[in-house]
């Protein structure tokens, strides 16, 4: 149960595009297309915003996009405001039933 | 509303136990697998543990395995989670969090309970 490898801190302007890469092995990742994307604010709870790879659950800003290629997701944000500056987090099931974090990645909006 | 509330977390001592709570509401808590989150101080996200919908299979993460014991009552809308053999590597904010899947993604999330392990 390792955990997934991500980007220490990504930083963009207003209105940028940002993408934040989530990488693990054939065993999560790469071998399921259900990769989770969590948003985190300071002193805050997780919040999902994307699951199974690509799907934007009800009520999440469609400037959130999630992709997958081989044993790396990514997580898009377009139009960058703001209030999207925050602890990003990535996960994944995994073979035994298990699910793997990545570390986290701090967003800075310049 | 979904709501999920924690409660139990504490001081204890190494070797110790301590068991957390969590009332869920606002959704049919009987028909969702549960889960426990947890996350040291300035530390990431760690799954620690997920249960099904009727209680008849649970999951556990390695770091937890023997020690952490995960369990449901549907007839009181409550999540548990029994914790023995505390080390300070425990140490962490736990959340509860209902399962969208089978295992995972964590639809709803509570606001977390505190555990310090310490002499």
């Amino acid at each position: 149960q390792s955990a997934l490898t991500q980007p220490a801190s990504v930083s963009g302007s207003p209105g940028q595009s940002i993408t934040i890469s989530c990488t693990g092995t054939s065993s999560d990742v790469g071998g399921y297309n259900y990769v989770s994307w969590y948003q985190q604010h300071p002193g805050n709870a997780p919040k999902l915003m994307i699951n199974n790879v690509s799907n934007r659950p009800s009520g999440v800003s469609n400037r959130f996009s999630g992709s997958k290629s081989g044993n790396t997701a990514s997580l898009t944000i377009s139009g960058l405001q703001a209030e999207d500056e925050a602890d990003y987090y990535c996960s994944s099931y995994a073979s035994g039933s298990t699910v793997v974090f990545g570390g986290g990645t701090k967003l800075t909006v310049l | 509303e979904v709501q999920l509330v924690e409660s139990g977390g504490g001081l204890v001592q190494p070797g110790g136990s301590l068991r957390l709570s969590c009332a869920a509401s606002g959704f049919t808590f009987s028909n969702y697998g549960m889960s426990w989150v947890r996350q040291a101080p300035g530390k990431g996200l760690e799954w620690v543990s997920t249960i099904s919908n009727s209680d008849d299979n649970t999951y556990y993460a390695d770091s937890v395995k023997g020690r952490f014991t995960i369990s449901r009552d549907n007839s009181k809308n409550m999540l548990h989670l029994q914790m023995n053999s505390l080390r300070a590597g425990d140490t962490a904010v736990y959340y509860c969090a209902k399962v969208f899947g089978t295992v995972d993604p964590f639809e709803y999330w509570g606001q977390g309970t505190l555990v310090t392990v310490s002499s």
